[in-house]
């Protein structure tokens, strides 16, 4: 596509409750980047995907984030028993080559747990 | 462990004056800085980048500087413009051959008309 993609853009969620976040990158990156981004606050790394090289999971903050990514294409992060501080925007971020391009940055998802 | 200091926190100027935005990252392999502009509500995106082997780089009114023996780079915005009203946030590359980046807590510019 032309820009990464992410879905949904908007989610409301109950305490507890699971969710799971898409993202779709642009085609032929291979590399794949979570971030988490809380109100007026900075980029939190979380995951880092490259190609099928083993993902860097060191910014997960918990054993309740995870995330998949097969090959080159779509990643999904799922979230369970969701907590009132994972309400946040979560952004992701695809590159040509690592370390060698700048991130393009999706729209993100605007997740609030009620 | 990698962190991104960023100051100033808010960052106000009169149209026209110039605006400067300082980073120091912690990691001395460090070798990919880039800078992201944030309008509200929107993604972040690139506005310009520089690597460990130049020490400025340049692109219209805007200027980005490195010190690698000080572990310090900097935005340089040159004739501001009320659109330059954003967040930016400094980034840099994480250790290790991955291209993860570590973000500085970032710095919201107000330019008044």
């Amino acid at each position: 596509g032309a820009g990464v993609s992410q879905s949904p853009s908007n989610k409301v969620t109950e305490k507890g409750k699971d969710v799971e976040l898409r993202c779709d990158p642009i085609s032929g990156h291979t590399a794949l980047y979570w971030y988490r981004q809380r109100l007026g606050q900075g980029l939190e790394f979380l995951i880092y995907f490259q190609g099928n090289s083993a993902p860097d999971k060191s910014g997960l903050p918990s054993d309740r984030f995870s995330a998949e990514r097969t090959g080159e294409s779509v990643s999904t992060l799922t979230i369970q028993r969701t907590q009132q501080e994972d309400s946040a925007v979560y952004l992701c971020a695809s590159s040509p080559v690592s370390q060698d391009y700048g991130y393009t940055f999706g729209s993100g998802t605007r997740l609030t747990v009620v | 462990g990698e962190n991104v200091e960023q100051h100033p926190s808010t960052l106000s100027v009169q149209e026209g004056d110039s605006a400067v935005i300082k980073c120091t990252y912690s990691d001395s392999a460090s070798n990919y800085f880039p800078w992201y502009k944030q309008e509200l509500g929107k993604r972040p995106q690139l506005i310009i980048d520089i690597r460990s082997n130049v020490g400025e780089k340049k692109d219209q009114r805007i200027a980005v500087t490195l010190n690698k023996t000080a572990k310090h780079f900097s935005l340089h915005i040159t004739e501001t413009q009320p659109e330059d009203s954003a967040v930016y946030f400094c980034a840099a590359s994480g250790s290790g051959n991955t291209g993860k980046l570590i973000f500085g807590q970032g710095t919201t510019l107000q330019v008044k008309p």
